[in-house]
């Protein structure tokens, strides 16, 4: 059954300890997303990586850190820099093959820090 | 700068009700434009999703349009059912395989039986 996978669904963690999320996709896809997500505010994009081992921020990069080691595998580490680490953050992927570069999403994952 | 702008953020009606939702994106020149659904608390699913050269895509009850010359695409749901609640959210893609999604804040929807 193929998917994005994210873990946990929800997280809580103490103001000043860094987080990681987990995303994980069977989709065979090369790009791979991260996004957050604020009532009233949208997705913004935090992270990207069109292909393994490369990755490039996106609009709110600051605080986060993500790694791409595997083709599958696109972790997002929420560090103590990240000044309102509270929100649900998506992970998305999609083929750099096909015309449409159709994006699909995870189940997300919901963060409170407090 | 680009922006996708959905109007009105949020909408009820009365169930069997046909509607549209509306986006508009000040860039005409996009590469492809899709819209989401999201419930709450959960991730976006994809619905449809309209390349440039498109005018409209179907998929059920459901019908998007394109205009790039105005910087408008509609969804249209047809005989609307309180399971068509949630949030629909519009993105544009303007740089094909190495663009990013640019998304609207989304229209929350409310179906009343």
């Amino acid at each position: 059954d193929g998917g994005i996978t994210q873990s946990p669904k929800y997280l809580f963690r103490k103001e000043g300890q860094n987080v990681t999320l987990s995303c994980e996709q069977n989709l065979n896809h090369d790009a791979m997303y991260w996004y957050r997500q604020d009532p009233g505010q949208g997705l913004r994009l935090i992270y990207y990586s069109q292909i393994v081992n490369d990755f490039q921020k996106g609009d709110i990069a600051e605080g986060y850190s993500v790694s791409r080691e595997k083709k599958e595998s696109f972790p997002l580490t929420v560090t103590s820099a990240q000044k309102n680490p509270t929100a649900f953050y998506l992970c998305a992927s999609r083929s750099r093959d096909s015309v449409s570069y159709e994006q699909y999403f995870g189940p997300g994952t919901r963060l409170t820090v407090t | 700068k680009q922006e996708v702008t959905q109007i009105p953020a949020a909408l009820s009606v009365p169930e069997g009700e046909n509607l549209v939702l509306n986006c508009s994106f000040t860039d005409s020149a996009i590469y492809n434009l899709q819209w989401f659904r999201q419930d709450p608390g959960k991730g976006l699913t994809s619905l449809l999703l309209i390349q440039s050269s498109q005018r409209e895509q179907t998929s059920g009850r459901l019908n998007a349009s394109l205009d790039k010359s105005s910087g408008r695409s509609t969804l249209y749901i047809a005989a609307s059912q309180p399971g068509d609640s949630a949030t629909y959210l519009c993105a544009v893609n303007y740089g094909g395989s190495q663009g990013n999604l640019i998304f609207g804040k989304g229209t929350k929807l409310s179906v009343k039986p």
